[in-house]
């Protein structure tokens, strides 16, 4: 199983920031790798797909970068709409395997 | 509008048997893979597996294989999971997600199952 690495586990910043998820995965995923937020209470929501995509109706704030192992989420001028935990996951390889998540808090 | 409906989530004994569904709207059912991940309380996501269009291609995370089995019917746009011989460790929501080339772009609300006697 290819083993998906989230770093860091939680994250605190202030509003207007701009932070960084970082995902490492055990092996080369050739860019195979979605980002999902999930809101407290709610089911996930996909943001990015083949690792740089946006997805339709996603602001854009959110953006995706990386390739081989190494892949990041960046979400500029933070809102606090933002709360939420994020999770990578990636689908070159059977079984899929999430990350296991990063929790966005406000400072 | 896409929608996706759990359904069939509750308490249930150890050792036994549940069948969850979920069902689709808002878009062409038999056009998309579907998936079924799940997330036990407080935990991460678990992807547990998933179907094509015509059923003719299921794959499971290997743990869950001889426990849980997919299946669809196209004709009624739902989306089902057979779960078998539950633990306390299958305690968790059920959520149904709508492939899109292995990510997914459409979610259900999900459903909690707790395995407990």
């Amino acid at each position: 199983d290819i083993r998906m690495t989230q770093s860091p586990a939680s994250l605190s910043a202030s509003l207007g920031e701009t932070v960084n998820i970082e995902c490492l995965a055990s092996e080369d995923i050739y860019s195979d790798l979605a980002w999902y937020q999930q809101k407290p209470g709610k089911s996930p929501q996909l943001l990015i797909y083949n690792a740089n995509s946006l997805q339709n109706g996603v602001p854009s704030r959110f953006s995706g970068s990386g390739s081989g192992t190494q892949y990041s989420l960046k979400i500029n001028s933070l809102q606090s709409e933002d709360v939420a935990t994020y999770f990578c996951q990636q689908y070159n390889n059977y079984p899929l395997t999430f990350g296991s998540g990063t929790k966005l808090e406000i400072k | 509008e896409v929608k996706l409906v759990e359904s069939g989530g509750g308490l249930v004994q150890p050792g036994r048997s549940l069948k969850l569904s979920c069902a689709a709207s808002g878009f062409s059912f038999n056009d998309y893979w579907m998936g079924w991940v799940r997330q036990a309380p407080g935990k991460g996501l678990e992807w547990i597996g998933e179907i094509n269009q015509d059923s003719s291609t299921i794959n499971y995370t290997p743990s869950l294989k001889d426990k849980f089995t997919i299946s669809r019917d196209n004709a009624q746009n739902t989306l089902y999971l057979q779960m078998s011989k539950l633990g306390s460790e299958d305690t968790a929501i059920y959520y149904c997600a709508r492939g899109n080339y292995g990510s997914y772009d459409y979610w259900g609300q999900g459903v909690m199952v707790t395995v407990s006697s």
